[in-house]
């Protein structure tokens, strides 16, 4: 399975900061990236696909890049709503995997 | 506007087969892909698998020899069975849709293994 790993693991950050959540895959994954936003006891919110396309009504604040192992998702400026936990996922290959998560706190 | 809704007990027992299922609304079953994770509770998300719109279905190695996932295409529904599940089995599942990425949730289903 391709191993992916997020850092850091938890962030302490304030509203208005720029913020960059990193995520490495153990193989190539091209662009087959995607990143996902979590709240407490809700599902989660797809963020991001094929590492830098926002998807469909995600504040633009939001972006992503990589390609290949090494991918980023920043958030330019953080608003309320944002402190959340951030997952990004691989689906280039079978099984499909998710890092172990960022959680992104108010500081 | 798209629409998943887990349902299914929310207690299994022990070496029981756990039975869930997706219903969804404002879309075809038969225009994607479906796909199954699971979350322990306080825990990362784990892909359980998918059923394509043609049937076909990939399964995560690590539960394959337990996990069948079928659709309805009658009630516009997939279903998930797990068998044999344990207490590991523990979760939120949830199901989703995968249209270049996995932008349809649903809100999840908490399934407790306990006896």
């Amino acid at each position: 399975d391709i191993e992916m790993t997020q850092s850091p693991s938890s962030l302490s950050a304030s509203v208005g900061d720029r913020v960059t959540i990193t995520c490495r895959a153990s193989q190539v994954v091209k662009n087959y990236l995607a990143w996902f936003q979590q709240t407490p006891g809700k599902a989660p919110k797809s963020l991001i696909y094929a590492a830098s396309t926002l998807q469909s009504g995600v504040p633009s604040r939001f972006s992503g890049t990589g390609s290949g192992t090494d991918f980023t998702l920043t958030i330019s400026s953080l608003q309320p709503e944002d402190f959340a936990t951030y997952y990004c996922q691989q689906y280039n290959t079978y099984p499909y995997t998710f890092g172990q998560g960022t959680k992104l706190e108010i500081k | 506007q798209v629409q998943l809704q887990e349902s299914g007990p929310g207690l299994a027992k022990p070496s029981e087969t756990l039975s869930l299922t997706c219903t969804v609304s404002g879309d075809s079953i038969s225009s994607h892909y479906w796909t199954w994770i699971r979350q322990p509770p306080g825990k990362g998300l784990e892909w359980i698998g998918y059923i394509s719109n043609r049937g076909t279905t990939n399964y995560n190695p690590s539960l394959k020899s337990r996990v069948t996932i079928s659709v309805d295409t009658s009630k516009n529904q997939i279903s998930l069975k797990l068998t044999s599940v344990t207490a590991a089995d523990t979760a939120v599942y949830y199901c989703a849709r995968e249209s270049f990425s996995l932008d349809y949730w649903g809100q999840g289903t908490l399934v407790t293994v306990s006896s």
